[in-house]
């Protein structure tokens, strides 16, 4: 059964440095999220993804962080200038069918 | 925007016992209601979900059921195993495609041998 993919697995970096974390997902299907989930707590939207664009982004996704989908399996986050409370689990998701998949996530932490 | 309250947020069960979770939601115009498993540092994974047009769904020992009148929604786990042992997360969304989920806290459920 496909799965979405993500890498790294771990991330670590000092603040203030740039960092892209990459997610393959399934191969057929169109929408595609970021999540994030600081160690204890929920599952927090980040940027929803349609047609080569940001469809939603909430509040946590400011103008440090972008999404690109730079050819056709990647689709990437970058956070631009990190800072300590960036420090979490992100996952990717993907949908079909109304019905989100998510990857195994990127643990990022920001010394 | 859609508000998720999700309790208890631990739960313990003897193995063999059933095991509810329940959550509420605040947006009249949800209609998508999935639950995630989460094991320890790993992905979590839809086990079940639940649309608006019907109150009950059942897949082996998991159900869920939605009140819609009264905006909840609950998961139900019988004869409960040590491997269930996880958290559980509900979430609502919009059955538009592309819309965000809105996850609840979280329920730490222990299934005690």
């Amino acid at each position: 059964e496909p799965e979405v993919t993500q890498t790294p697995s771990h991330q670590v970096t000092q603040m203030g440095q740039e960092v892209i974390l990459r997610c393959v997902p399934i191969s057929n299907h169109l929408y595609f999220y970021w999540y994030r989930q600081i160690l204890g707590q929920k599952v927090e939207f980040l940027v929803s993804f349609y047609n080569n664009e940001i469809s939603e982004k909430s509040e946590i996704f400011d103008d440090q962080f972008s999404v690109e989908r730079p050819d056709g399996s990647n689709f990437t986050l970058k956070i631009r200038s990190t800072k300590l409370e960036d420090s979490a689990m992100y996952f990717c998701a993907s949908e079909s069918l109304y019905e989100q998949y998510f990857g195994p996530g990127t643990r990022l932490t920001v010394t | 925007g859609e508000n998720v309250e999700q309790h208890p947020s631990t739960l313990s069960v003897q193995e063999g016992d059933s095991a509810v979770i329940k959550c509420t939601y605040s947006d009249s115009a949800s209609n998508y209601f999935p639950w995630y498993k989460q094991e320890l540092g790993k992905r979590p994974q839809l086990i079940i979900d639940i649309r608006s047009n019907v109150g009950e769904k059942k897949d082996q020992r998991i159900a869920v059921t939605l009140n819609k009148t009264a905006k909840h929604f609950s998961l139900h786990i019988t004869e409960t195993q040590p491997e269930d042992s996880a958290v559980y997360f509900c979430a609502a969304s919009h059955l538009s495609g592309n819309t965000p989920l809105v996850f609840g806290k979280g329920t730490r459920l222990s299934v005690i041998a």
